[in-house]
């Protein structure tokens, strides 16, 4: 199956600090998604992404769809404690509609 | 966003029986995913459950193990068949946004497998 780069595998950040993650992939992608999934619960969706090169913000998180197509970024700026949790990006192949590879994840802690 | 709830939240089976997850959502949807997610791991799709079709499985997930029904458009079920401990994980069911391809998943059922 396709494989998604995800990183980094894990970060340990202070309250206040921006975090910066990616995935990168050999494959072209039409959309990437990002998820935050907290302990217990389902992933949910944070952002969407459906053109190269966009950029798209949700509060304090933006995303990038990267310009080759092949990667996206996600950026939190000023962490809070309830950042705490494990984000996955996710990434649907050209013509390959609904069907969608997940990253392996980036397990965020942030210390008060 | 779809509203989606999974029954049972969790569950733990001994080896060699088999358990059924339910998915309702509330709202109809033609398409109906089913995710495994191994301890510590990321989301692997399963299948894709289309309504008044057989489901579509993916490579290394077969129907045997992991039968799906997909009675009407708002509900589905995925069946783990003879469990073993290699089983337990995290199922998720998640649907399309209309119009859109975001998924929405739901809270999963997290099976452990003794």
């Amino acid at each position: 199956g396709q494989q998604l780069n995800q990183s980094p595998q894990s970060m340990f950040i202070q309250e206040g600090e921006d975090v910066s993650m990616n995935c990168t992939s050999s494959s072209i992608f039409n959309t990437w998604l990002w998820y935050k999934q907290d302990p217990g619960e389902g992933p949910v969706l944070l952002i969407a992404l459906y053109k190269a090169g966009e950029l798209t913000s949700n509060g304090r998180l933006t995303a990038q769809f990267g310009i080759t197509r092949k990667d996206s970024f996600l950026n939190i700026s000023a962490s809070i404690p309830s950042d705490v949790g494990i984000y996955f990006c996710a990434g649907q192949l050209e013509g390959n509609f609904n069907k969608f590879y997940f990253g392996s994840g980036t397990k965020l802690n942030v210390k008060p | 966003s779809a509203v989606i709830s999974q029954k049972p939240s969790r569950d733990i089976c001994q080896r060699g029986t088999s358990l059924t997850i339910q998915c309702q959502v509330d709202s109809q949807v033609t398409m109906m995913f089913w995710y495994r997610q191994q301890p510590g791991q990321s989301l692997t799709l399963i299948a894709t459950a289309n309504q008044g079709s057989e489901a579509t499985y993916e490579s290394g997930f077969v129907i045997d193990k992991f039968p799906i029904s997909r009675p009407n458009l708002t509900f589905s079920t995925l069946t783990v068949s003879n469990m073993s401990p290699e089983d337990s994980s995290i199922y998720l069911c998640s649907v399309p946004k209309r119009g859109g391809y975001e998924q929405y998943f739901g809270p999963g059922t997290r099976l452990t497998v003794t």
